[in-house]
């Protein structure tokens, strides 16, 4: 079946440091592509998305591009705050494993000052 | 914006209990779901409903029931509550197979 694996962290950062976060995939159809963040004591919500090979998605300057010959969406962002501490995960949406989602472990991140 | 809206942020109940889980969003989306999010398992499915009055288990659906009477409402059961079910619920909705949105999660201790 489908699946979803990243790396469990924790990570720890200094702030200002580069962040990768690796998340590869599995997937029987076609799927779109999610990072999802989660802040202590809150949900879940959408950073950004990717519904296409190549796409790139981006926001509050997190990056990630849908990479289909590598199966891969890792997660950057050029310089880490103190605030992007938080736990996040990767997740697929396959037309072709039904409407679920599939999550990854997630991946807890601490940025220090 | 969407919102998605549990009924509570803190909940505590004794052993045995009947508990009741609420989750209302506001978009008209076809789907919701129930998580719950235990340390060091991540999200684990528990039940999700494409449509009014349809349900469909997850990975873990023992122990618990849900009810969609509504398309905005989504309601996870705990029938007899035990101390194993001590977790973080979270419910979400989304239109098709497009992203998911949460609501702010349940914290439920069982006593």
């Amino acid at each position: 079946g489908d699946s979803v694996t990243q790396m469990e962290g924790p990570v720890t950062l200094s702030e200002e440091a580069f962040l990768t976060i690796n998340c590869t995939y599995t997937a029987t159809g076609y799927p779109s592509l999610f990072w999802y963040v989660q802040y202590p004591g809150e949900g879940l919500q959408l950073l950004l998305k990717a519904t296409k090979a190549d796409d790139k998605g981006s926001n509050k300057g997190f990056e990630a591009t849908y990479r289909k010959e590598t199966t891969s969406f890792h997660l950057e962002k050029g310089s880490v705050q103190v605030s992007d501490s938080a736990v996040y995960f990767c997740a697929l949406s396959d037309p072709g494993y039904g409407q679920n989602f599939v999550f990854g472990p997630g991946t807890r991140l601490s940025v220090l000052p | 914006d969407v919102k998605v809206t549990q009924s509570s942020r803190y909940l505590v109940k004794r052993t045995g209990e009947k508990v009741f889980l609420e989750c209302v969003q506001d978009m008209d989306h076809e789907n919701m779901f129930w998580y719950r999010q235990d340390p060091g398992l991540g999200l684990r499915l528990i039940y999700f409903s494409y449509d009014v009055k349809m349900k469909e288990k997850g990975d873990i659906p023992e122990g618990y029931s849900v009810s969609r009477e509504k398309k905005e409402r989504f309601s996870l059961i705990l029938e007899s509550a035990s101390t194993n079910q001590t977790s973080m619920y979270l419910c979400a909705s989304s239109s098709r197979v497009d992203e998911q949105f949460f609501g702010p999660g349940t914290r439920l201790t069982v006593l």
